[in-house]
């Protein structure tokens, strides 16, 4: 079946703008992660839903950092007023329920490589 | 709380020869071990997973690793090195209770180089 989609795949922002970028998880997978990746940082967790519940925002860097989950599928990760540190790719993975199974692995998407000039 | 770190951000191998990726791991309580590859341009894959029960386990491609609880490592080996292995490999543990529960803490990396 169908990985994990990401769009864009590439995206170049001026500084100080706001960007959205979107992610398809696979058909039945009930949880979500958003993690990034940096030179500097490595991969780093950002935020996770499951299910209908709160989701774990505990990773995002900064307020200007925000994610929602439409219907319980599809995710957009915000940032706004873009900085250049905000430089990264950003995956997003799925999985089966987690409180049900916690050892199921996640699913990667291949990323959204986002550059601010 | 729980982290992995990676020993040797980079490896170089020749083809053919043994590939040892070294990973350890700190937990407070039964780890759920992964370990990723990425090739360039392209998301992670699951190489293999250890939940519980045997400690050695295989996975796509060739690898394997094994679980060592009395000295916390999960090191991953291919025996013969083949030109496509050549990518960055990603050791991670995962969260397994409490507000941890479900996410992947990430070692650093380690790339790895084939030649011919």
């Amino acid at each position: 079946g169908a990985g994990v989609s990401q769009s864009p795949s590439n995206k170049v922002t001026e500084k100080g703008k706001d960007v959205e970028l979107r992610c398809d998880p696979i058909s039945g997978h009930t949880a979500l992660y958003w993690y990034r990746q940096s030179l500097g940082q490595g991969l780093e967790f950002l935020i996770y839903f499951q299910g209908n519940s709160a989701p774990d925002k505990s990773g995002l860097p900064s307020d200007r950092f925000s994610a929602e989950r439409t219907g319980g599928s599809v995710s957009t990760l915000t940032i706004q007023r873009t900085q250049q540190e905000d430089s990264a790719v950003y995956l997003c993975a799925s999985s089966l329920a987690v409180r049900a199974r916690p050892s199921y692995e996640q699913y990667f998407g291949p990323g959204t490589r986002l550059t601010v000039t | 709380a729980q982290s992995v770190t990676q020993l040797g951000s980079h490896v170089s191998v020749s083809e053919g020869a043994l590939v040892l990726l070294r990973c350890n791991y700190s937990s407070s309580v039964p780890p759920y071990l992964f370990w990723y590859v990425q090739y360039p341009n392209q998301g992670l894959q699951l190489l293999l997973k250890y939940t519980t029960g045997a400690t050695l386990v295989k996975g796509i491609n060739g690898f394997e690793a094994e679980f060592k609880k009395s000295e916390t490592s999960f090191h991953l080996t291919k025996p013969s090195a083949h030109m496509s292995d050549a990518a960055e490999y990603f050791c991670a543990v995962k969260g397994s209770r409490g507000s941890t529960l479900g996410r992947l803490y990430f070692g650093r990396g380690t790339q790895l180089t084939v030649w011919p």
